[in-house]
């Protein structure tokens, strides 16, 4: 079975610097997406970046950048000029692209604190 | 467009009662899944209903069941409720399910209290 570990119940970081949160999952499975959710207060799940795992690439968007090390199995996501806004609790989370139907893993989650 | 709706968003229920929620999907998406947030954990899958069907399930007891309605929306329902199912539930959708599905949409949850 799948699982998806977050080592850091908690992280902080100032307003404008840059944040890491780190992942790691475990698959014997060679194709597979992997996910950073955003929870805010407000409780919607949002996607922030996903990432193929055939593609070499690390994904992009905006601000938000991940470290896809496929055959270490870890998947960080890196928040540059950390704003306000950007606290919340992170969920890593890993899916299969084998199976016939969209179950996700979710890890336990990261909260993120923003410093003014 | 509306996202993906859930009614109701918070309700308290008592030992052995039980619970039906609610979740409409973004129109033209045609599967729902729902999960289980207990406090501080992250998400736990429960089921996948696509075009009808029962397409996954979760390590979930039968208390639990679902269907998807002919407009795709979905009802959740939970029987004889104990402390533990106090949770947020969370219904996501999407167009396709399974092998090269596109992104989930979340909606922002029922939350359950069990007394």
């Amino acid at each position: 079975a799948q699982t998806v570990t977050q080592s850091q119940p908690e992280m902080s970081v100032q307003e404008a610097e840059t944040v890491t949160l780190s992942c790691t999952y475990d698959t014997s499975e060679s194709d597979y997406y992997l996910f950073w959710y955003k929870q805010p207060p407000s409780r919607q799940m949002i996607l922030v970046i996903r990432q193929e795992a055939y593609k070499q690439q690390n994904a992009t968007e905006n601000r938000f950048s991940v470290n896809f090390q496929k055959a270490a199995k870890s998947f960080s996501l890196k928040i540059s000029d950390s704003q306000l806004g950007d606290a919340a609790m992170y969920f890593c989370a890993y899916r299969s692209a084998q199976t016939s139907y969209d179950k996700v893993i979710f890890g336990p989650g990261t909260s993120l604190s923003v410093i003014p | 467009d509306a996202g993906v709706t859930q009614s109701p968003t918070h309700l308290i229920k008592t030992r052995g009662q039980q619970v039906t929620l609610r979740c409409s999907p973004i129109s033209g998406h045609k599967s729902v899944s729902w999960y289980q947030q207990v406090l501080g954990q992250g998400p736990q899958f429960i089921f996948q209903y696509y075009e009808k069907e029962e397409r996954g399930r979760g390590n979930f007891p039968d208390r639990f069941s679902a269907r998807q309605f002919p407009n795709y929306s979905s009802e959740l329902n939970v029987n004889a409720l104990l402390l533990g199912d106090s949770a947020l539930y969370l219904c996501a959708s999407s167009s396709i399910a399974g092998g090269r599905t596109g992104e989930l949409f979340f909606g922002e949850g029922s939350r359950l209290t069990v007394l």
